[in-house]
């Protein structure tokens, strides 16, 4: 079974680029890393997902090395909204777990 | 496209009672998950409803049960409630089940549950 670990919490200012970084043992070829956004009293949104190398979309980059061990979330230029907690997930194609991380409370300030 | 909805959104029981929560996921959606949220514990997951079979199990006791109806509607109860089952209890939806590669959740806005 793979286990996540990721910082307990980050701070940063406006206009930073901002790495959050998972590391995640014992996983797979199959097997996928998803990042995740939750807000206060609401439900986690999805942030991106990749199982190799780079992948980007409209709000994040998300890097995964070649030995898999670990990721990173990259989030270009934060603002005050991006003030959220952070969660990372490992989806073990073996045997349908679901590994998710403690969440990494991310402060971005003026 | 409705989101997940779940209801109620909050709830006060006592000690000793049961409590029913309700999700209803996203149209079209077959994979129906459970997470417990706690402020010191995270989240935590419960289980996972694909074509009303239970494909996944957390670690939680016995009191904390589940189902899915053929509609994808999915309905979790936990018997004898204790203080410690207060939390938010989220409900997320998916095309997929885990296991299955690219596997995206879309959440609910979450039950919170207050034991006293």
């Amino acid at each position: 079974l793979a286990k996540t670990t990721q910082p307990i919490s980050m701070d940063s200012y406006e206009g930073q680029e901002v790495n959050i970084t998972c590391s995640h043992n014992n996983i797979a070829t199959n097997d996928y890393i998803t990042w995740y956004q939750q807000f206060p009293s609401q439900g986690p949104r999805f942030i991106i997902q990749g199982y190799k190398t780079k992948v980007t979309n409209e709000v994040a980059s998300l890097f995964i090395p070649a030995d898999r061990k670990s990721s990173t979330l990259s989030l270009p230029r934060v603002s005050l909204s991006d003030t959220a907690v952070y969660y990372c997930l490992v989806d073990e194609d073996s045997n349908y777990q679901l590994i998710w991380g403690a969440g990494t409370k991310l402060i971005i300030k003026p | 496209k409705a989101g997940v909805t779940q209801t109620p959104r909050y709830l006060i029981k006592t000690r000793g009672q049961q409590v029913t929560l309700s999700c209803s996921p996203i149209s079209g959606h077959r994979s129906v998950s459970w997470y417990q949220q706690t402020p010191g514990q995270g989240l935590q997951f419960l289980f996972e409803y694909f074509s009303e079979t239970q494909r996944n199990k957390g670690n939680f006791p016995g009191r904390f049960s589940g189902r899915q109806f053929s509609n994808s509607r999915s309905e979790m109860n936990v018997s004898t409630l204790e203080l410690g089952d207060s939390a938010l209890y989220l409900c997320a939806s998916s095309l997929a089940t885990a296991g299955a590669g690219s596997y995206e959740q879309y959440f609910g806005p979450g039950t919170r549950l207050t034991v006293t």
